[in-house]
């Protein structure tokens, strides 16, 4: 059974960057027709795709965010990673990785990481 | 980006009652809508993909509808473990998105 789970620091000052790291057990972020996605929610906001990296390593960015966004990956320890470059307050939110799969043409979200909250101060 | 917007935002149930929740998406979606299920302080779990496939594991009282832009979430006989937020999300078009969640309460 896949399991993620997410880590890093819960503080960041603004204007600087948000790192946060996915640690896969039970399966491999490199086989199977996985995208490795990172999703947020924002106080007293919807659910939002950050992005993903696939198994090959090809990476897909939601272009509505603010702050640049990276998404890259370690393979040799099954983890993914994210950073939002230049934060801002607006970038507080809990933080969750998921694994996105496909079938029959569209695209779904599971399982998911229990989510880490992270802080961004002035 | 397509809006997905979810009515009712809450709602009240007793255990033992049958609940819909509704999401509209602002463009056709054909099926391609899941729904979540979260706790507090939990991550969201699958529940329904291609807006009527109950995920591995969900119980039956589940169940989805819908097509276009017009999608329903059933839980018939809610059990005390049912209450939770819920979350739809469109996986028709680049980015995917989500619903605003209803929260089922007791």
């Amino acid at each position: 059974q896949v399991q993620l789970q997410e880590s890093g620091p819960g503080l960041v000052k603004s204007s600087q960057t948000l790192s946060l790291t996915c640690t896969v057990s039970g399966g491999s972020i490199s086989s199977g027709s996985y995208y490795w996605s990172w999703i947020r929610q924002r106080p007293g906001m919807r659910l939002e795709w950050i992005g993903y990296i696939s198994e090959s390593g090809s990476t897909r960015y939601n272009p509505s965010l603010k702050s640049p966004v990276t998404i890259s990956r370690d393979t040799s320890k099954n983890q993914f990673s994210l950073k939002l470059t230049s934060v801002t307050a607006a970038d507080t939110a809990v933080y969750y990785c998921a694994r996105r799969f496909c079938t029959g043409g569209s695209c779904y979200f599971d399982p998911w990481g229990q989510g880490t909250q992270v802080n961004v101060s002035s | 980006d397509i809006q997905m917007t979810q009515s009712p935002s809450s709602v009240s149930a007793s255990v033992g009652d049958r609940v819909t929740i509704t999401c509209r998406a602002s463009h056709h979606i054909v099926t391609w809508l899941a729904w979540y299920q979260q706790k507090p302080r939990q991550a969201p779990k699958l529940l329904i993909y291609a807006a009527s496939t109950l995920q591995s594991g969900v119980p039956s009282r589940f169940s989805g509808s819908g097509s276009g832009t017009d999608f329903t979430l059933t839980i018939s006989g809610l059990q005390p473990e049912d209450f939770a937020t819920y979350y739809c999300q469109q996986a028709n078009s680049f980015p995917p998105t989500f619903g605003q969640g209803t929260r089922l309460e007791i």
